[in-house]
């Protein structure tokens, strides 16, 4: 079985540029979630989608948005790059809402490099 | 403070040794645990989940001390191919806003 993918692997920008991420989640899975993960730290959750609602969302600024799509894979977008936001993003997927009992399951990530 | 703190290491490690690292969380309230492996430059796997009771799965052994409020992980008869970060993650407690409170991760090498 397919586990989570995302595309693309990796990407380069430039400031001030717009990029969209996207994720497929595990055949059946209903929540996505994205998280940041900047070198050397661990990720940072940044939202969860569940039925194609947002259920959750970290502390990220406006300029970070997404959706889930009624086959259930997601997108984050992010507007006006910095240089800071260079890092690996992650999806994860769940079968349901993610909570204690509800196990995630990650996607390779994409590495976005920002110049 | 950090919400969920790790020794960030490297921890040099012979093959065959026996391994522990600690993680401290603040919020005395968090509710899962967690200990995840991430691989240089892949995605994080949940390694075990950290009950109340303690558990063990083969070589590994994870801790709750609710009291002092840290999750530790063992590791015993350390293989080459358990060099890795080790990242502790930490659930909140009465927060409808489920998210994953990650620590910064301990580097293991382990050597020949």
């Amino acid at each position: 079985d397919a586990g989570v993918t995302q595309s693309p692997t990796h990407l380069i920008k430039t400031r001030g540029q717009q990029v969209t991420l996207r994720c497929s989640p595990i055949s059946g899975h209903k929540s996505v979630s994205w998280y940041q993960q900047v070198l050397g730290q661990g990720p940072q959750f940044i939202f969860q989608y569940y039925e194609k609602e947002e259920r959750g969302r970290g502390n990220f600024p406006d300029r970070f948005s997404a959706r889930q799509f009624p086959n259930y894979s997601s997108e984050l977008n992010v507007n006006a790059l910095l240089l800071g936001d260079s890092a690996l993003y992650l999806c994860a997927s769940s079968l349901f809402l993610a909570g204690p009992q509800e196990t995630q399951y990650f996607g390779p990530g994409t590495r976005l490099l920002v110049l | 403070r950090k919400e969920v703190e790790q020794d960030p290491g490297p921890f040099n490690v012979p093959e065959g040794a026996t391994v522990a690292f600690n993680c401290t969380y603040s919020n005395s309230a968090s509710q899962s645990f967690f200990w995840y492996r991430q691989d240089c430059r892949k995605e994080p796997k949940l390694l075990m989940s950290v009950y109340s009771s303690g558990n063990e799965d083969g070589r590994f052994t994870a801790q709750l001390n609710r009291a002092s409020q840290y999750i530790s992980l063992l590791i015993r008869d350390s293989k080459l191919s358990d060099s890795a970060t080790y990242l502790c993650v930490v659930t909140p407690s009465m927060d409808s806003n489920y998210q994953l409170i990650w620590g910064a991760g301990t580097k293991l090498i382990i050597k020949p």
